[in-house]
């Protein structure tokens, strides 16, 4: 199973694009990179999935290089209310095989400042 | 629809006192999953099931049983509580094809 590395925690100011990168130098073929958002005393929150190059939704981005050894999702301007703790995962597995496990690191906890 | 839902939201236990956590989806999803997530800590996967009847373990399956016998149903089984189980609960489901998983909003447990 991929692990993923990610910072633990950063700070930033309303308006601003955030970036947080997460490294998965293990990725094999057939795995999807995740991004769930997760609220104080809530389950976490689908946010985007990619495999490669770039991919984008109403609410953030994701950027996967060539290598696809890591990734970078992005929120623009964000504001008070995405403070959370964000989660980078690796999945073992494909969406439409009766396996999958995912692995959840420990996230990075955003702050968003006014 | 509800989505997924759990019961009961808080719970306090005693060493070695048994329990069934609740979970259900009306989403008619194939795929259901148990996690634990310790303060400050990530999520860990316990045991998931890729339909009824079918189930596997996760990273950290000792100590917990479930079974699917309908697709809404998912019960988490504690078989002897002990305090490094306390944590909080959360159950998951997603849909054959799909990616996103839904995950409920959690049971707290404590054990004495």
């Amino acid at each position: 199973l991929a692990k993923t590395t990610q910072p633990i925690s950063m700070d930033s100011y309303e308006g601003q694009e955030v970036n947080i990168t997460c490294s998965h130098n293990n990725i094999a073929t057939n795995d999807y990179i995740t991004w769930y958002q997760q609220f104080p005393s809530q389950g976490p929150r689908f946010i985007i999935q990619g495999y490669k190059t770039k991919v984008t939704n109403e609410v953030a981005s994701l950027f996967i290089p060539a290598d696809r050894k890591s990734s970078t999702l992005s929120l623009p301007r964000v504001s008070l209310s995405d403070t959370a703790v964000y989660y980078c995962l690796v999945g073992e597995g494909r969406a439409t095989s009766g396996t999958y496990k995912y692995i959840f690191g420990t996230g990075t906890r955003l702050k968003v400042l006014a | 629809n509800a989505g997924v839902t759990q019961t009961p939201k808080f719970q306090v236990l005693k060493t070695g006192q048994s329990m069934t956590l609740q979970c259900a989806q009306d989403m008619n999803h194939e795929y259901m999953s148990w996690y634990r997530q310790d303060p400050g800590m990530g999520l860990r996967l316990i045991h998931y099931s890729v339909g009824a009847g079918i189930t596997d373990q996760g990273e950290v399956p000792n100590g917990y049983n479930v079974s699917r016998s309908t697709t809404e149903d998912f019960p988490l089984r504690l078989l002897s509580a002990a305090p490094s189980q306390t944590s909080v609960y959360f159950c998951a489901s997603r849909g054959q094809g799909a990616w996103e998983q839904f995950f409920g909003p959690g049971t707290r447990l404590t054990v004495l």
